[in-house]
């Protein structure tokens, strides 16, 4: 169980698109999910925590307007990368958390490569 | 910043040897959790110890958490190629569901 998916998998994109990840746990319900970046060889950075029904509460210095998030239901989250440039080109992963005991549950990540 | 700090950065054992890795944190936690990521591909939960845990294991894991110290290890027994893979250590900090997670080690285990 607690089973995460993570869609797409890797992404190419023009410089000036918008790409969007899903984020579904598949057989659990999440009411908070969770966003992260992370560079190559290095660790994760949480961007943003998604709440269902309600406004991502965003860390210090991720911008609200670029990364939107969108947490409509308990089984899917949503990361929009707006007007995507080469400098956003990272590994992104998503994870929910069941409400029991914090252990968060992580997709398999996407690769977006912004050219 | 980063609230764990694992060492060492990179470990290069021989299948069937010992794998131990440590982490720092720097303020008080409610637990310390470990978690392992296969290049390119999202985590995957180990191991949780909580606060008022010395010691816990699972298989061929063994955790150790010191609090008076702020440290953890995690040792892996008989380790196996399978277990290369970069390990991290999260923690939770009073009543908040997001974990920090430290920079990680990356462990390689070759045949």
């Amino acid at each position: 169980g607690a089973v995460v998916s993570q869609h797409p998998s890797w992404v190419i994109c023009k410089s000036g698109t918008s790409v969007k990840i899903e984020c579904r746990s598949l057989d659990f319900q999440a009411t908070t999910m969770f966003w992260y970046r992370q560079f190559p060889k290095q660790s994760l950075m949480l961007m943003a925590t998604s709440n269902e029904g309600s406004k991502a509460t965003y860390e210090q210095g991720v911008e609200k307007d670029k990364f939107l998030i969108n947490h409509a239901s308990l089984t899917l989250s949503t990361l929009t990368v707006t007007s995507a440039h080469p400098e956003d080109s990272s590994f992104y992963i998503c994870s929910a958390d069941r409400g029991s005991k914090n252990i968060q549950y992580f997709g398999a990540g996407t690769r977006l490569s912004v050219l | 910043s980063q609230q764990g700090e694992e060492d060492p950065q990179a470990l290069s054992i021989q299948e069937g040897e010992n794998a131990t890795m440590n982490c720092s944190y720097k303020t008080s936690i409610n637990n310390l959790q470990w978690y392992r990521q296969n290049s390119g591909r999202g985590l995957v939960h180990l191991i949780l110890i909580r606060s008022n845990e010395r010691e816990k294991h699972s298989g061929r894991l063994r955790v150790t958490l010191d609090t008076s110290k702020k440290s953890s290890s995690l040792l892996i027994t008989a380790s196996r190629a399978a277990d290369t893979a970069s390990y991290f250590c999260a923690t939770d900090a009073g009543g908040y569901s997001t974990l920090t997670f430290g920079k990680g080690t990356m462990l390689l285990v070759s045949p």
